[in-house]
């Protein structure tokens, strides 16, 4: 069974610039997440999806952060304009559909974007 | 909100030896789960256990077992027989509701050292 896959895994910009990520979760996972790492600290969960629909974004700085998740499967997670403590590891995770059954359902994760902002 | 304090930044043992994780929450809930996730220099995190609050005992996954507190709110992972592989940054996470938003702690580096 495949993983889940993330791209680029490295990416460089100058601040005020954009970027986006993608992420591909593993095949008939209904819930995917985004989380933000920055060094030295735990990963924050920025915005979890059901199929196609937001469930939590309530940590998303919606000013310069957006995120989509169209037809329920790929997601695009884009940051504009880029500011200096952006700079993290952009993990993407997915799982099973999200309160089926009342069993906590493990979050697969990609292996990370790493971004600098410069 | 739930929090999650890991007060170990850095731990090392020995291969072979026996260590331990430490790792305290915050919450007003009943029901939730535990978790320790292992991330290696790759990135890549990885689900080690699980633990879920309503069960008294504790998780056991071959050489990992956690002591799991529910009183204290306390939740240590217990790592025997260290071997050099086991050498990676481990977090420890709190989990609502099913599938909900995963909230970690700020982990602990952990060294095997032959």
């Amino acid at each position: 069974e495949a993983g889940v896959a993330q791209s680029p895994r490295y990416k460089i910009i100058e601040k005020r610039q954009s970027v986006a990520f993608w992420c591909n979760p593993i095949s008939g996972h209904a819930t995917l997440y985004w989380y933000q790492q920055i060094l030295g600290q735990g990963p924050k969960l920025l915005i979890q999806f059901q199929n196609n629909g937001v469930v939590d974004d309530s940590q998303l700085p919606k000013d310069r952060f957006s995120a989509e998740r169209l037809k329920g499967v790929d997601s695009t997670l884009k940051i504009q304009p880029a500011k200096l403590e952006d700079s993290a590891v952009y993990l993407c995770a997915s799982s099973l559909e999200y309160l089926l059954a009342g069993e906590g359902y493990e979050q697969y994760f990609g292996p990370g974007t790493r971004l600098t902002v410069t | 909100a739930q929090t999650v304090t890991q007060s170990q930044p850095e731990m090392s043992v020995q291969e072979a030896e026996t260590v331990t994780l430490s790792c305290t929450y915050d919450t007003s809930e009943s029901d939730y789960y535990l978790f320790w996730y292992k991330q290696p220099p790759s990135r890549q995190m990885i689900l080690v256990i699980r633990q879920e609050a309503y069960k008294q005992q504790n998780a056991t996954e071959n050489r990992f077992s956690v002591n799991f507190q529910k009183a204290a709110k306390s939740f240590s992972l217990k790592i025997s027989d260290s071997q050099l592989g086991d050498a990676a940054m481990y977090f420890c996470a709190y989990q609502e509701t099913s599938g909900s938003r995963l909230t970690f702690g700020e982990g602990t580096q952990l060294t095997v050292n032959p």
